[in-house]
């Protein structure tokens, strides 16, 4: 149980255009979902925090703007990298909080490049 | 502000046993997760504690001290596959939220 699925597992994009990565939640539902990025050898950050039916709440130093988050349902959150620049090529998380627990469980991750 | 301190490797032999210590300051602690991440990959869940004192679960145990800001995962009869980073995660906040440290590097040799 409580896996957690995300797709494109990776993807390489011309800069200026847009990505988008979804993640769901395939065998419970989510409340909350949250999204992370790691760069190489560095720890998870948290970008932004979505419950679903509500906006997203956005970890300082993150643009909401250029990563536009959507949570529809209980098993699908959206992540849109907007314009990308090759800096913002890294490793995108996801993970979800099964309804009344406090783990989180991982989807196995996007690797974004931008050329 | 967080912070989270762990030793950042350490080297284990098969068949042993190996203590990966974690000391945090953070404010509204409301517990404290352990993760597996193998290089490349997205974390796994291995514990999570709430209360002071040991929880056992397998070959992995956690153990916490409030009071102290001091947690430990302890492995034991190390396997090759157990090569792994080992994060230390305390949650905090109203919207459970995790923060990550960098890990230690968990290297187990033959």
């Amino acid at each position: 149980g409580a896996v957690v699925s995300q797709h494109p597992s990776r993807v390489i994009c011309k800069s200026g255009t847009s990505v988008k990565i979804e993640c769901r939640s395939l065998d419970f539902q989510a409340t909350t979902m949250f999204w992370y990025r790691q760069f190489p050898k560095q720890s998870l950050m948290l970008m932004a925090t979505s419950n679903e039916g509500s906006k997203a709440t956005y970890e300082q130093g993150v643009e909401k703007d250029k990563f536009l988050i959507n949570h529809a349902s209980l098993t699908l959150s959206t992540l849109t990298v907007t314009s990308a620049h090759p800096e913002d090529s890294s490793f995108y998380i996801c993970s979800a909080r099964p309804s009344g627990h406090y783990e989180q469980y991982f989807g196995p991750g996007t690797r974004l490049t931008v050329t | 502000g967080q912070n989270i301190d762990q030793p950042t490797e350490m080297t284990a032999t098969e068949g042993a046993i190996v203590q990966i210590n974690c000391t945090y300051q953070t404010s509204g602690f409301n517990g404290l997760f352990w993760y597996q991440q193998h290089a490349g990959e997205a974390p796994t869940f291995l514990s999570y504690n709430v209360l002071d004192g040991l929880e056992e679960k397998g070959r992995f145990s956690s153990f916490l001290s409030r009071s102290k800001g001091y947690s430990y995962l302890l492995l034991k009869e190390l396997q090759m596959k157990d090569s792994a980073s080992y994060l230390c995660a305390p949650r905090t906040g109203g919207y459970q939220k995790v923060t990550f440290g960098t890990g230690t590097k968990l290297q187990v040799i033959p």
